[in-house]
C-alpha cells in the first residue's frame, strides 16, 4: 500500500518561514492536498491539488509537488497557525485515500 | 452555506453494532461523493470509506473491509456508516467529511463535520 511519510513536528519563530514535506514514492505523479487541524476542532482545508488555495486561505499558504516529495509551506507564521497538518493523496492502484500521519507545527 | 452534522455515537461493547448518520444542507447532496474519515483519540487521520454521489460506487479501508457499510439516502440528504463486529481499535471520533467532486478519487474533502465520538469498551 502506498505510504506518506510526514515528519512528526516542525518549529518556527513568528515571521519567518514553515516547511512541512510529505514523502511518498513518486508522489509527485499523484494530487497532493493538505489539510490543517487545530485541537479540537475539525480539519480545515488549506491546499488542493498540490498548489491551489480555497477561498478563505491565506496567501502565505502555498504548495509544491515534485519527485518524491510535497511541500506545503507556510510564510510570515503566526500564532495562529500552530496546528497538525496532513498531506493526502489518492491511490489509484487500491482505490484507497492516504493520509499522512501528521505533522504538528509550534510556533516558538 | 454547507452543513455536516453527524450522529450516532456513543458507547458499544466489542463485538457489537453501531450506526452513525451524519445529515448534510446547504449543497446539492447527489452531486458529491461523500467519504467517512476517523481518528483515535490522540493520533492521526485515518481515511475508512466513501461513496459516490450517486451511491453504486463504494470503496474500504482494508481495516474495515467487511465489517462497516458505507450507504447514503439521496432523497433524505444522509450518509450512513453501519459498524458491525466493533474492536476497541475502532475507538475514534468519525468524521462526515463532503468531496470535491462526485467520483471518488484524486480529488480532496473541501468540508468536515464535527465528528461524533465511537468508543468500543467493555
Amino acid at each position: 500500500s502506498y505510504v506518506l511519510t510526514q515528519p512528526p513536528s516542525v518549529s518556527v519563530a513568528p515571521e519567518k518561514t514553515a516547511r512541512i514535506t510529505c514523502g511518498g514514492n513518486n508522489i509527485g505523479s499523484k494530487s497532493v492536498h493538505w489539510y490543517q487541524q487545530k485541537p479540537g476542532q475539525a480539519p480545515v482545508l488549506v491546499i488542493y491539488y498540490d498548489r491551489d488555495r480555497p477561498s478563505g486561505i491565506p496567501e502565505r499558504f502555498s504548495g509544491s509537488n515534485s519527485g518524491n516529495t510535497a511541500t506545503l509551506t507556510i510564510s510570515r507564521v503566526e500564532a495562529g497557525d500552530e496546528a497538525d497538518y496532513y498531506c493526502q493523496v489518492w491511490d489509484s492502484s487500491t482505490d484507497h485515500v492516504v493520509f499522512g500521519g501528521g505533522t504538528k507545527l509550534t510556533v516558538l | 452555506e454547507v452543513q455536516l452534522l453527524e450522529s450516532g455515537g456513543g458507547l458499544v461493547q466489542p463485538g457489537g453494532s453501531l450506526r452513525l448518520s451524519c445529515a448534510a444542507s446547504g449543497f446539492t447532496f447527489s452531486s458529491y461523493a461523500m467519504s467517512w474519515v476517523r481518528q483515535a483519540p490522540g493520533k492521526g487521520l485515518e481515511w475508512v470509506s466513501v461513496i459516490s454521489g450517486s451511491g453504486d460506487t463504494t470503496y474500504y479501508a482494508d481495516s474495515v473491509k467487511g465489517r462497516f457499510t458505507i450507504s447514503r439516502d439521496n432523497s433524505k440528504n444522509t450518509l450512513d456508516l453501519q459498524m458491525n463486529s466493533l474492536r476497541a481499535e475502532d475507538t475514534a471520533v468519525y468524521y462526515c467529511a463532503k468531496d470535491e467532486l462526485t467520483a471518488p478519487g484524486t480529488n480532496p474533502v473541501d468540508y468536515w463535520g464535527q465528528g461524533t465520538l465511537v468508543t468500543v469498551s467493555s
